[in-house]
């Protein structure tokens, strides 16, 4: 299984609401990722979890929370979002964050929309 | 199922000479693909794209080629440099993106 899955795959959501996104991988990887792509622009690195624990938040505004449960799946917890919060935001992982292991595999994303 | 594939998870080249990544998928509701250079640790960093309607787009060293009816890209890299190596990514996108597992490059002075 070479597969990451993340769920929803679309999202409509008020700046109001509180939502979550998720998403999981079952290769063992210990290193898994969140990032936020906007249209026809190269995916912007958020947040990096290595051994479920977080490693990196990139300036990220706190109405964004990740949440690692455990090695297999990655949250990413949403409040009071604004509409340019709207994206594809993308999870990937990798066998760890360093070394020749690092070729990362990304899921499908889920396109949030924020009204 | 893996849409965007690169099924060479390593090269290695000696400095100077050509580095050539290739990148196959399967859908061809794919109109834009990308390429990504990445450092460990590191997010990656977009490097060339093209659209659907092009079979070429050059910048600089690097040069992407797009054959539809194959289905097929690959980027190549002249002359390649030793800061070159690194994990390069397909990626294709429609209404989400998908990526290839990538190729690590390893380009030897």
């Amino acid at each position: 299984d070479t597969e990451v899955t993340q769920t929803p795959k679309h999202l409509v959501m008020g700046m109001t609401n509180k939502k979550s996104l998720k998403c999981e991988q079952h290769m063992g990887h210990r290193a898994m990722y969140w990032y936020k792509q906007k249209a026809k622009k190269p995916p912007e690195l958020m947040f990096v979890y290595s051994y479920e624990k977080l490693s990196i938040n990139e300036s990220v505004p706190s109405r964004f929370s990740p949440e690692c449960p455990n090695s297999s799946l990655l949250n990413l917890h949403l409040h009071a979002l604004q509409p340019e919060d709207s994206a594809l935001y993308l999870c990937a992982s990798s066998q760890d964050t360093g070394g020749f292991g690092d070729e990362q595999y990304f899921g499908p994303g889920t396109r949030l929309t924020v009204t | 199922d893996q849409q965007v594939k690169q099924n060479s998870p390593s090269l290695s080249v000696q400095e100077g000479r050509i580095s050539i990544l290739n990148c196959d998928y399967t859908n061809s509701m794919f109109d834009y693909f990308l390429w990504y250079k990445k450092y460990p640790a590191e997010g990656p960093t977009f490097l060339i794209s093209i659209s659907s309607i092009k079979d070429k787009n050059e910048d600089g060293r690097f040069t992407v080629f797009l054959n539809k009816s194959a289905k097929h890209l690959s980027l190549h890299i002249v002359p390649s440099q030793p800061g070159d190596s690194a994990v390069y990514f397909c990626a294709a996108s429609s209404s989400d993106m998908r990526f290839g597992a990538g190729t690590r490059l390893t380009v030897k002075p």
